[in-house]
């Protein structure tokens, strides 16, 4: 089992319609978590970060943590055709080990 | 600099020579990782410099891959007697330690 897997999509989503992200991961120390959106040809840019249960907004989008189930999702509300990227999850293993790890990202397509 | 800088942004190399990749940090920054990314894959963890702690090199995929980070600061990935399979691209990363990462540019690696 991969530490932290992601559905790879492509994930096409109508413009104006909620886009939905999701993310699994296996180790339960796993402390802190990130949404990182990447544009094909760019490096990874952070755009969410979060470390408690429940849901955290900023903005159009919105993390979802449940460390029970051990997932992480985001969401992104009135989609743009702006948001059309690869969108990956990182996790920090926590308790020490600062090795952020990444799953292999969602291929999202906004379509006008 | 107002951002992670990695140099060169482009390397073509023949098969079996040798290779530096550097990576400026954001100032301050305590914590600095290298990753790499294959064509259309996710990214691969390859080691993490935290302050004067001892590196985490866990990810290096063989004794041909090594890391310095001096004063601190900079950083050079070295890659000896590169292989077509070191063709990616070699991205740093660097934190003030509250695990937040941010991405350089990335350095696009071709060996031929």
């Amino acid at each position: 089992q991969k530490e932290v897997e992601q559905n790879s999509g492509p994930l096409s989503v109508p413009e104006g319609a909620i886009a939905s992200l999701n993310c699994t991961y296996s180790d339960r120390v796993s402390q802190s978590f990130f949404w990182y959106r990447q544009y094909s040809g760019k490096s990874p840019e952070l755009i969410m970060s979060i470390y408690s249960n429940g849901d955290k907004e900023d903005g159009r989008f919105t993390a979802q943590l449940n460390k029970a189930s051990q997932y992480v999702s985001l969401l992104i509300r009135d989609s743009q055709p702006s948001d059309s990227a690869t969108y990956l999850c990182a996790v920090n293993a926590g308790a020490g080990n600062e090795k952020l790890t990444f799953g292999t990202g969602t291929r999202l397509t906004i379509i006008p | 600099g107002a951002g992670v800088s990695q140099s060169p942004s482009n390397k073509v190399t023949e098969k079996g020579k040798d290779v530096e990749l550097r990576c400026d940090p954001i100032s301050g920054h305590t914590a600095l990782y290298w990753y790499r990314q294959s064509l259309g894959q996710g990214l691969e963890f390859l080691i993490y410099f935290q302050g004067n702690s001892a590196p985490d090199k866990s990810g290096l995929p063989s004794d041909r891959f090594s890391a310095e980070r001096t004063g601190g600061s900079v950083s050079t990935l070295t890659i000896q007697r590169t292989q077509q399979e070191d063709s990616a691209v070699y991205l740093c990363a660097s934190s003030p330690g509250t695990h937040v990462a941010m991405f350089g540019q990335g350095t696009r690696l071709t060996v031929v």
